[in-house]
């Protein structure tokens, strides 16, 4: 079946510490991914996305993440997290079976950051 | 520019009845999505409509139902509530030519009693 798995659920970090978020697909084809996230009380924004080319992505706010295919993975990464980025992380993805129109995302990452 | 929006912001209803959510897409974008985020969980696709035409449907029943009108709007309707279907029902937009990036709205908050 086609799904989008996200390790962790909860994680809790001390800012200024470095944030690796994992991010699994189940499909073998060409696939575009993506990272969504909600700040308490927003709604979801785009983080950062890839379609193809340089795996690895720059987003906003100093996010990154790494395309690696042979893995079916989509890792999102932040050097130095701050308390802002307190929030639900969800990874995306779509072009499973050739179609670009769903999007499946994972079941989400809660971050809390501690000043 | 305003992003896409969605109304009401909280409904409260009762198993059995009906209910229509509201979505207007962000500006210049053509496809509208819908998507039930339960409590805990990520997003589900609901369906979603291009041209005002249903693409793809997710694995939802046919209680569910969607509309989109000319100017890109659109509407979920949900029919013979049932306590399951409490959540929270999200709207995406797309600009045309894209690749399947979509932009969230606020979402509607349905609690069935």
């Amino acid at each position: 079946a086609q799904s989008v798995s996200q390790h962790n659920h909860h994680v809790i970090l001390s800012e200024a510490a470095s944030l690796e978020l994992g991010c699994n697909y189940s499909y073998g084809g060409t696939v575009n991914l993506f990272w969504y996230v909600q700040y308490p009380g927003q709604h979801l924004q785009l983080l950062l996305k890839y379609f193809s080319g340089d795996p690895l992505v720059k987003g906003i706010k100093g996010f990154e993440a790494e395309f690696i295919k042979s893995k079916f993975s989509f890792n999102l990464r932040k050097p130095s997290v701050q308390w802002s980025d307190t929030a639900e992380y969800f990874c995306a993805v779509n072009g499973f079976s050739g179609g670009y129109n769903k999007l499946i995302f994972g079941a989400g990452t809660r971050l809390a950051v501690h000043p | 520019d305003a992003g896409v929006t969605q109304s009401p912001t909280h409904l409260i209803k009762t198993r059995g009845q009906q209910v229509t959510l509201r979505c207007s897409p962000k500006s210049g974008h053509d496809t509208v999505s819908w998507y039930q985020q339960a409590l805990g969980q990520g997003p589900q696709f609901i369906f979603q409509y291009y041209e005002e035409e249903e693409r793809q449907r997710g694995n939802f029943p046919d209680r569910f139902s969607g509309h989109q009108f000319p100017n890109y709007s659109s509407e979920l309707n949900v029919n013979a509530l049932l306590l399951g279907d409490s959540a929270l029902y999200l709207c995406a937009s797309s600009p045309p030519g894209t690749r399947g990036e979509q932009y969230f709205g606020p979402g509607t908050r349905l609690t069935v009693t």
